[in-house]
C-alpha cells in the first residue's frame, strides 16, 4: 500500500522562527491534504493541493507530485501554531485509498 | 466552532457491546467523512457519505457502518467492541469534496 512519512516528527521552535515540514509519499496520488490538530484535539484542513503551491496567510504548501512530497511552511511562527501537522494522500484510480502521515508535533514557545 | 456537532461528546462502554455515534454537517454540506484516532493506528479513513450514498470506503471493519439520512446528518455504528476499538473518532463535512472540509469536535470511545 502507499506509505506516507512525515519529517521532522517532532520539533521545537522560539515564536518567531520559520519552519519547514515534509510529507513524503511512495506512490502517484491524485490529491494531498494537510492538517493542523490543536492541543486540544481540533482538526483543521489547512490545504487540499494535489499540485503546486498555495498560501493562507503564514503558512503555505507545496507539492511535487511527479517526485512524490509536499511541504509546508510556517513563517513567523505563534504559540497558536502548536500541534500535530499532519498530512494524507488520496488515491482515487483503483482501490480508493486514502491515507494519513504520523505526524509532525510541533511545539512553539513564548 | 466549525458548524459540525458530533454527540456524545465521550462514550464508555464495555467490550462485546454496540454503540452508535452521531454526527450533524455543517448546514448545506452533503458530504459527511468519518476517520478513526487511535494511539496504535493513527488517523484513518473509515467512510464517507455524499447525499445519503456511500462514496469512499476506507479502513472500515466490517463490525463498523454507517448511514447517512434524509436529512443528511450521519450515525457510524460500532459492535461487538474490542479495547482496540478505543479512540476518538471524528466527523467532517463539506459542501462536495475534500476542499471545503471541516470537522466536528469528535466523540471519545473507551471500551473496557
Amino acid at each position: 500500500g502507499i506509505q506516507v512519512e512525515q519529517s521532522p516528527p517532532d520539533l521545537i521552535l522560539q515564536e518567531g522562527a520559520n519552519s519547514t515540514l515534509r510529507c513524503n509519499f511512495s506512490d502517484s496520488v491524485n490529491n494531498l491534504q494537510w492538517f493542523h490538530q490543536n492541543p486540544w484535539g481540533q482538526l483543521i484542513n489547512l490545504f487540499y493541493i494535489p499540485s503546486g503551491t498555495k498560501q493562507n496567510g503564514r503558512l503555505s504548501a507545496t507539492t511535487v507530485a511527479t517526485e512524490r512530497y509536499s511541504l509546508l511552511y510556517i513563517s513567523s511562527s505563534q504559540t497558536t501554531d502548536s500541534g500535530v501537522y499532519f498530512c494524507a494522500v488520496i488515491r482515487t484510480s483503483g482501490t480508493y485509498k486514502y491515507i494519513f502521515g504520523t505526524g509532525t508535533r510541533l511545539k512553539v514557545l513564548a | 466552532d466549525s458548524g459540525v456537532t458530533q454527540t456524545p461528546k465521550h462514550l464508555i462502554t464495555a467490550t462485546g457491546q454496540r454503540v452508535t455515534l452521531r454526527c450533524s454537517p455543517r448546514s448545506g454540506d452533503l458530504s459527511v467523512y468519518w476517520y478513526q484516532q487511535s494511539l496504535d493506528q493513527g488517523l484513518q479513513f473509515l467512510i464517507q457519505y455524499y447525499n445519503g450514498e456511500e462514496r469512499a470506503k476506507g479502513n472500515i471493519l466490517e463490525r463498523f457502518s454507517a448511514q447517512q439520512f434524509p436529512d443528511l446528518h450521519s450515525e457510524l455504528n460500532l459492535s461487538s467492541l474490542e479495547l482496540g476499538d478505543s479512540a476518538l473518532y471524528f466527523c467532517a463535512s463539506s459542501s462536495g469534496g475534500l476542499e471545503t472540509q471541516y470537522f466536528g469536535p469528535g466523540t471519545r470511545l473507551l471500551v473496557l
